[in-house]
């Protein structure tokens, strides 16, 4: 089962920041916290991942909570390809499978 | 482009009928896995390979078939034991214990006639 909590969806326009949340409470020290996003009727894409330090890369920042039981994605300026159903999925670094919930489906209006 | 290859992007499949869905990666992993995601829901571990000869079964194997021969290639059978195979099949790879990202495919819908 999914060991994190996200919202089932969120707006934001476009141009602006979107945050993402998600909330991992049962997480263990060596699980890092990982996005992945997936457009409709495509495969999921990686976004970004982290253990306890914030993280940014071209595309987004991963902001960890320093008791590690949330997290946010920030997308710093969201376009309409962004919309899409963002994953947060906790696993430990080499484990074989990753954990998919239900995500947060993010419409990014214009 | 390294990248992994599904085919078809579309299937049909009679009832009874084993179906057989391809994955090719030229990334030079190790790790393929194979998904699959119903409608509004996220996605399930069907079976996995570490490596060239070996798969292990994820949580839902029950009526699915995969062998792994090449490194590249790790093709999936769907049988006619698995009753409610009307699924988008997403096919992944990484490269293996210590990689930490997967990779994925652009899938394969199946749908039941």
């Amino acid at each position: 089962d999914a060991k994190t909590t996200q919202p089932p969806s969120m707006d934001c326009a476009e141009g602006r920041a979107a945050n993402l949340p998600c909330n991992h409470s049962t997480i263990s020290g060596n699980e890092y916290v990982y996005w992945y996003r997936q457009i409709h009727s495509q495969g999921p894409q990686y976004i970004i991942h982290g253990l306890k330090n914030n993280e940014t890369n071209e595309m987004a920042s991963l902001i960890i909570t320093e008791d590690r039981k949330s997290s946010t994605l920030i997308l710093p300026h969201a376009t309409l390809r962004d919309t899409a159903v963002y994953y947060c999925i906790v696993k430990i670094q080499g484990a074989q499978k990753l954990v998919f919930g239900q995500g947060t489906r993010l419409t990014i209006n214009p | 482009d390294g990248g992994i290859t599904q085919s078809p992007k579309y299937l049909f499949r009679k009832e009874g009928q084993n179906v057989t869905l391809s994955c090719e990666q030229n990334l030079n992993h190790d790790a393929m896995y194979w998904y699959r995601q119903d409608p509004g829901q996220g996605l399930r571990l069907i079976y996995y390979s570490q490596i060239v000869n070996d798969f292990q079964k994820g949580d839902i194997a029950e009526g699915y078939s995969v062998s792994r021969e090449k490194k590249e290639s790790f093709p999936l059978t769907v049988t006619s034991a698995q009753k409610n195979p009307t699924a988008f099949y997403l096919c992944a790879s990484n490269r293996g214990t210590g990689g930490k990202t997967q990779y994925f495919g652009p899938g394969t819908r199946l749908l039941v006639l």
